[in-house]
């Protein structure tokens, strides 16, 4: 099992629509959680940290699941400019204690 | 906010030859990571590099093919040396901000193509 999975998508939804991606993590013993945002030929830009209590930012929504472990996004009202890749992020204690990457799930918000 | 700078932003190379990429910060960072990302994959961590030693390199690279120099906390390079095609990927570098090191925020990358 991948240490961290995503959905590569893509999600092709419609403007207004309220669309959800998962990110599944492997090492129990994770801490600290991210979501990113990449537009096409791009730099991943943070979008948000994940709390374990969960935490919105505007239309933005993230939450972590322990037991399932897992952590999700949830945008609301789609916008066309929402459309971009959005990869996870998850960083474990002990180690190097950098961040493992997801592969990204592909959004595509339509007219 | 800081700024992170990478030249070049694009190269097209021949088999064989080298690319240095360099990586400039507008403030001082204690941890800087390179990584590579190929079509449709996620990043890849190459290596972690800090100022004043040796580069840390992760599983699967190797420093005679990917030389690293951080000559101070601003500065950086990353070199692919003898190229082929599998080369052929987006290369990041990235810092981690004092008083922010949970975060790591990404340079513009550098997109190589090697024929």
């Amino acid at each position: 099992r991948k240490e961290v999975e995503q959905d590569p998508g893509p999600f092709n939804v419609p403007e207004g629509a309220t669309v959800a991606f998962n990110c599944t993590y492997s090492n129990s013993a994770s801490q600290s959680f991210f979501w990113y945002r990449q537009d096409c030929r791009k730099e991943p830009k943070l979008l948000m940290s994940v709390y374990s209590s969960g935490n919105e930012d505007g239309r933005f929504t993230a939450q972590l699941n322990r037991a399932s472990q897992y952590i999700s996004l949830l945008i609301r009202d789609s916008k066309l400019s929402d459309s971009a890749t959005y990869l996870c992020a998850v960083r474990s204690s002990g180690g190097s204690y950098i961040p493992t990457f997801g592969r990204g799930t592909s959004l595509i918000v339509h007219p | 906010s800081a700024v992170i700078s990478q030249k070049p932003s694009r190269d097209i190379c021949q088999r064989g030859t080298s690319l240095t990429i360099q990586c400039q910060v507008d403030s001082q960072v204690t941890m800087m990571f390179w990584y590579r990302q190929q079509p449709g994959q996620s990043l890849t961590l190459i290596a972690t590099a800090n100022q004043g030693s040796e580069a840390t390199y992760e599983s699967g690279f190797v420093i005679d093919k990917f030389p690293i120099s951080r000559p101070n906390l601003t500065f950086s390079t990353l070199t692919v040396s003898n190229m082929s095609p599998e080369d052929s990927s987006i290369y990041l570098c990235s810092v981690e901000f004092p008083g922010w090191e949970d975060t790591q925020y990404f340079g513009p990358g550098t997109r190589l193509t090697v024929l």
